[in-house]
């Protein structure tokens, strides 16, 4: 098993829908997890770090760890055209040094 | 977060010579990171390289092919030697939060070897 893996997608959702993106971790990464925003042609941006289980909220996103099942969600609540993109989720390895970025979830929002 | 800043932007180069990628940092961090992203996937790590010693590059990258130099807490290089249309690939630099493991990109360097 790879330590974060995403479905690659793509996934597309109609406007004001919520989108579902979800990823799987193994036990050779950290319990801290992240989301990344990629637009086309941009770098990854830091948009949801979630350390503890339970639900995490920042306006329209909320992240989900789940250490149980090892899974770790982000929901993007009346998604919208610009939320388009691709989001990657990610984990540093155990014993730090190197963070591993799953393949990434390729969204589109049709309006 | 940090401010991170690279040049070139982009750049076309020729089979056989080598490309030098800065990336600038406006506050000082401990760890910075290289990455390599082909159109369509994902982050490939390249090498780790911490200021005052040397890079730990990542099995499939050697120090001949991808030198990397990081002389203060602000600023590190990248060179692409002796490049092929393989190396053709966006090159990135991030930093790293060493408290919550939060990493912050650089704007990318897209290269192309014709």
């Amino acid at each position: 098993q790879k330590e974060v893996e995403q479905n690659s997608g793509p996934l597309s959702v109609p406007e004001g829908a919520i989108a579902s993106l979800n990823c799987t971790y193994s036990d050779r990464v950290s319990q801290s997890f992240f989301w990344y925003r990629q637009y086309s042609g941009k770098s990854p941006e830091l948009i949801m770090s979630i350390y503890s289980n339970g639900d995490k909220e920042d306006g329209r996103f909320t992240a989900q760890l789940n250490k149980a099942s090892q899974y770790v969600s982000l929901l993007i609540r009346d998604s919208q055209p610009s939320d388009s993109a691709t989001y990657l989720c990610a984990a540093p390895l155990t014993g730090g040094f190197k963070t591993i970025f799953g393949a990434g979830t390729r969204l589109f929002v049709k309006a | 977060s940090a401010v991170i800043s690279q040049k070139p932007s982009r750049d076309i180069c020729q089979r056989g010579t080598s490309l030098t990628i800065q990336c600038q940092v406006d506050s000082q961090v401990t760890m910075m990171f290289w990455y390599r992203q082909q159109p369509g996937q994902s982050l490939t790590l390249i090498a780790t390289a911490n200021q005052g010693s040397e890079a730990t590059y990542e099995s499939g990258f050697v120090i001949d092919k991808f030198p990397i130099s990081r002389p203060n807490l602000t600023f590190s290089t990248l060179t692409v030697s002796n490049m092929s249309p393989e190396d053709s690939s966006i090159y990135l630099c991030s930093v790293e939060d060493t408290d919550t493991y939060e990493q912050y990109f650089g704007p990318g360097t897209r290269l192309t070897v014709t």
